[in-house]
């Protein structure tokens, strides 16, 4: 069974401009969720996906928004980038309020 | 809402000894209980978790932990420690909701 895979694996663009990034669940998890993970602060919950709507953010300016496709796959969009988004970004997937699954995660550099 | 505080940021053992990684817990309800690791560049993995049944949880790699409902603990243990072991060790809480919190995790340095 394949795993949480996200893409790209590494990112890197300059102050200002847009980053996306991709999440695809493990097959048949309807729940996904993205976290920020930057040097020194552990994993900071960013935003939660199940069936396809937004169920709950982190305190994240609304720079950061995504959205879940019909298929459970998932996008992260974080506009206007600042050197402080520099961080890698996990994905994870869960089934119901089942434990959840990560990704390998994007490491995005704003130059 | 629920909380986990992991002691100590960086923890070092020798090949061979015991491994300790201590964590204590925060919730209004019974909770769910995670370990995850980390190694370097890689994602979360899974190594075992607490759902309410037996209190001293098995996991992978030799690891396992005991939920102490009197101490709100969830310390990880594993007997003795391996150099592949060297990764960074999370805890989560959760309160049966998909609202999952992560401890500041531990550093584990193994020396040889």
């Amino acid at each position: 069974e394949a795993g949480v895979t996200q893409s790209p694996t590494h990112l890197i663009k300059t102050r200002g401009q847009q980053a996306t990034l991709r999440c695809s669940p493990i097959s048949g998890h309807t729940s996904v969720y993205w976290y920020q993970q930057a040097l020194g602060l552990g994993l900071q919950f960013l935003l939660w996906y199940d069936e396809g709507e937004e169920r709950n953010r982190g305190n994240f300016p609304p720079r950061f928004s995504g959205r879940q496709f019909p298929n459970y796959s998932s996008e992260l969009n974080v506009n206007a980038l600042e050197l402080e988004d520099s961080a890698l970004y996990l994905c994870a997937s869960s089934l119901g309020v089942s434990e959840q699954f990560f990704g390998p995660g994007t490491r995005l550099t704003v130059l | 809402a629920q909380s986990v505080t992991q002691l100590g940021s960086h923890v070092s053992v020798s090949e061979g000894a015991l491994v300790l990684l201590r964590c204590n817990y925060s919730s209004s309800v019974p909770p769910y209980l995670f370990w995850y690791v980390q190694y370097p560049n890689q994602g979360l993995q899974l190594l075992l978790k607490y759902t309410s049944a037996a209190t001293l949880v098995k996991g992978i790699n030799g690891f396992e932990a005991e939920f102490k409902k009197s101490e709100t603990s969830f310390h990880l243990t594993k007997p003795s420690a391996h150099m592949s072991d060297a990764a960074e060790y999370f805890c989560a809480v959760s309160e049966g909701n998909n609202d999952m919190r992560f401890g500041a995790g531990t550093r584990l340095t193994v020396k040889p």
